[in-house]
């Protein structure tokens, strides 16, 4: 069975710097891993895929890697803001064509 | 074009009571998700249609809960005898196909049994 784990659940870091969010899967059959921004109370915004084949994904201020083999992954968010405060989760799709998701970082970005 | 939406947006029912979420994907989608998310968790899987046919259902917690997707489009998610422990968001995805394709999320719904 997928287990898909976050690390750090929680983490607080002051405008301006970069971080990295990290996730890590048990079952490296899969077809693609997605990262999602989930605001309060609000549904899941896709930020980046990532199919099995590849590498890397960028978008704007966001970098997303994928070393299939190892079950790892992270988001690199580069200048972070305060509007970037959010829940960020990790979901790989498997052979079942499902999504198995982490419980997510919860980030806060303060003045 | 139009993304996955989902009605209602919020739905408070009694324990015991019948529900129906309603869940519209994206025109053309062939492939229909339902997840449901409880508080401080991540997104949890229950069904998955192809067309109008459920691919996998493992992820349904009991016979109280059914879905269905009739023509292949539109897919409603009963729930029978609902307890307080089904409260949670409800969450509906689409995509072109299964497999590799991205899957698309609508905004949820949001269900309180009391």
């Amino acid at each position: 069975k997928q287990e898909v784990t976050q690390i750090p659940a929680a983490l607080s870091v002051p405008e301006g710097e970069n971080l990295v969010l990290n996730c890590s899967f048990t079952d490296s059959a899969i077809y693609n891993l997605q990262w999602f921004r989930q605001d309060p109370g609000k549904g899941l915004t896709s930020l980046l895929l990532i199919q099995s084949s590849q590498r890397e994904q960028t978008s704007g201020r966001l970098n997303a890697s994928l070393d299939k083999s190892s079950g790892r992954s992270t988001l690199y968010i580069a200048a972070s803001q305060p509007g970037d405060s959010a829940t960020y989760l990790c979901a790989v799709t498997g052979t079942a064509s499902k999504l198995t998701f982490g419980t997510g970082t919860r980030l806060q970005v303060t003045l | 074009g139009a993304g996955v939406s989902q009605t209602p947006s919020n739905k408070v029912t009694e324990k015991g009571k019948y529900v129906e979420l309603r869940c519209d994907p994206i025109s053309g989608h062939t492939a229909l998700y339902w997840y449901r998310q409880s508080l401080g968790q991540g997104p949890e899987f229950l069904i998955y249609f192809q067309g109008t046919g459920a691919a996998d259902d493992s992820g349904l917690p009991n016979d109280r809960f059914f879905a269905v997707r009739p023509e292949g489009s539109v897919s409603t998610l009963k729930i029978q005898r609902t307890e307080r422990g089904d409260s949670a968001v409800y969450l509906c995805a689409s995509s072109p196909g299964g497999g590799a394709y991205e899957q698309y999320f609508g905004p949820g719904t949001r269900l309180t049994v009391t």
